[in-house]
């Protein structure tokens, strides 16, 4: 079946510049999340969507991000006027939340490189 | 704040041999995830444990959780060239349904 997918894959941009980023999650899955990996910091929580619930968004780094849902479904993680520091790889992820396990799946990335 | 630490960041080993890599938190976790990520690629679920003790096995690779200890291991037997990438442990605690990731090892296996 199909996986986590995330678009684009690769986005260069210029400095100041607003970027979108989109994930579609494996179909039925409540919860989605966004990581960011990077060289300096590893894999950090960016943000938690689970069914109507309020998003949990205690890893976003700072105002300039922002993350919507919409329809339960598809999210678009939003970071406006980019820093060279926002450079990373994004992943999405999705899990079932069904019984305990919370295994979560990771799409393919986007990785963003701000010039 | 949980934190997540892997040892070795950097590991290379021959062919055949067996190894360890460790995970160990900081405070009291639920759920413990092994990730497998290949260069360039996204992270593959390996293991979910739940419960101390717990021990699970797939081929050359054997993940075991000591949730007292707050360790767990991934035990690699007689390595083999595909499975060079980088590992990643992750605790889950419930209630928390973000994870928290280690640090990696980088794994490559030498002919």
């Amino acid at each position: 079946g199909a996986g986590v997918s995330q678009s684009p894959s690769n986005k260069v941009t210029e400095k100041g510049k607003d970027v979108e980023l989109r994930c579609d999650p494996i179909s039925g899955h409540t919860a989605l999340y966004w990581y960011r990996q990077s060289l300096g910091q590893g894999l950090e929580f960016l943000i938690y969507f689970q069914g109507n619930s309020a998003p949990d968004k205690s890893g976003l780094p700072s105002d300039r991000f922002s993350a919507e849902r919409t329809g339960g479904s598809v999210s678009t993680l939003t970071i406006q006027r980019t820093q060279q520091e926002d450079s990373a790889v994004y992943l999405c992820a999705s899990s079932s939340s069904m019984g305990q396990l919370n295994e979560q799946f990771f799409g393919p990335g986007t990785r963003l490189t701000v010039l | 704040e949980l934190k997540v630490e892997q040892n070795p960041l950097f590991l290379s080993m021959q062919e055949g041999k067996n190894y360890t890599i460790y995970c160990n938190y900081s405070t009291t976790s639920d759920r413990l995830y092994w990730y497998r990520q290949d260069p360039g690629k996204s992270l593959e679920s390996l293991f979910v444990l739940l419960s101390n003790g717990a021990v699970k096995q797939e081929g050359r690779l054997m993940a075991s959780l000591d949730t007292k200890a707050r360790l767990s291991t991934l035990h690699i037997t007689a390595a083999v060239h595909d499975l060079s990438a980088t590992y990643f442990c992750a605790v889950g605690p419930f209630g928390n349904e973000k994870l928290t990731f280690g640090t990696g090892t980088r794994l490559t296996i030498i002919p």
